[in-house]
């Protein structure tokens, strides 16, 4: 069964330190993974897409690693801001073209000062 | 370029009334997905057109939800009746296709939030 699970569930952490989420998937055949940044009451922003082939790819500071062969993806946020706090879902594409996309349950984020 | 549009924002019911949310996709963007997201929940494909056509509405519940996309542009998705665990926030999204078959620009919109009551 394709499958995206999240850790942690839930994270705090002070203004400015650095984070990691980890996402591991079970999906297959693997055509891209995303992770995505939801606010509360708003619908998720895209952050980074890697196909099989990246190992990783940065965002201002936000950087996504990939390993295909684990099939293991982390998202680190580096001198994280107040504004950072929100969910942070990992999707898989199991296939290019109309298979659905695969949803983790997120990791909420909440950043204090 | 204009985003994924949704309305209403928000929406309170009482159990067994109807509901309708309204979407308007990126402009060119063939494929257009209903999602519901309950709290705390990854969301869930309830729908996926291509222009009109419906791809994938196994996850749909049928005997309350509904929904079509005329002409292939706007989407409209109904509930009729609502039920209490029908709250969650109602996700649309749109991509498109290229000739590889790559899904590409899949943008959500800000959502509508239902609370049945």
């Amino acid at each position: 069964k394709n499958q995206v699970e999240q850790s942690p569930q839930s994270l705090i952490i002070l203004e400015g330190k650095n984070c990691t989420l980890q996402c591991n998937y079970t999906v297959s055949p693997f055509s891209n993974l995303r992770w995505y940044k939801q606010d509360t009451g708003r619908g998720p922003v895209s952050l980074t897409i890697m196909t099989f082939s990246e190992n990783t790819k940065s965002n201002g500071r936000y950087t996504a690693t990939l390993d295909a062969d684990t099939k293991q993806s982390s998202l680190h946020i580096t001198a994280s801001q107040l504004s950072d706090s929100a969910s942070y879902i990992c999707v898989v594409s199991p296939n290019s073209g109309n298979t659905p996309l695969v949803f983790g349950k997120g990791t909420r984020l909440s950043v204090i000062a | 370029e204009a985003g994924v549009a949704q309305s209403p924002r928000y929406k309170i019911i009482e159990k067994r009334q109807s509901v309708a949310f309204w979407c308007n996709p990126i402009s060119g963007h063939a494929t257009l997905y209903w999602y519901q997201q309950i709290l705390g929940q990854g969301p869930k494909l309830l729908i996926q057109f291509q222009n009109n056509g419906v791809v994938d509405d196994s996850q749909l519940p049928k005997d309350r939800f509904s929904a079509e996309r005329l002409k292939g542009v706007d989407s409209t998705l109904k509930i009729q009746p609502a039920k209490l665990e029908d709250s969650a926030v109602y996700l649309c999204a749109s991509s498109a296709l290229t000739g590889t078959g790559q899904d590409y620009g899949y943008t959500f919109g800000s959502g509508t939030r239902l609370t049945v009551v």
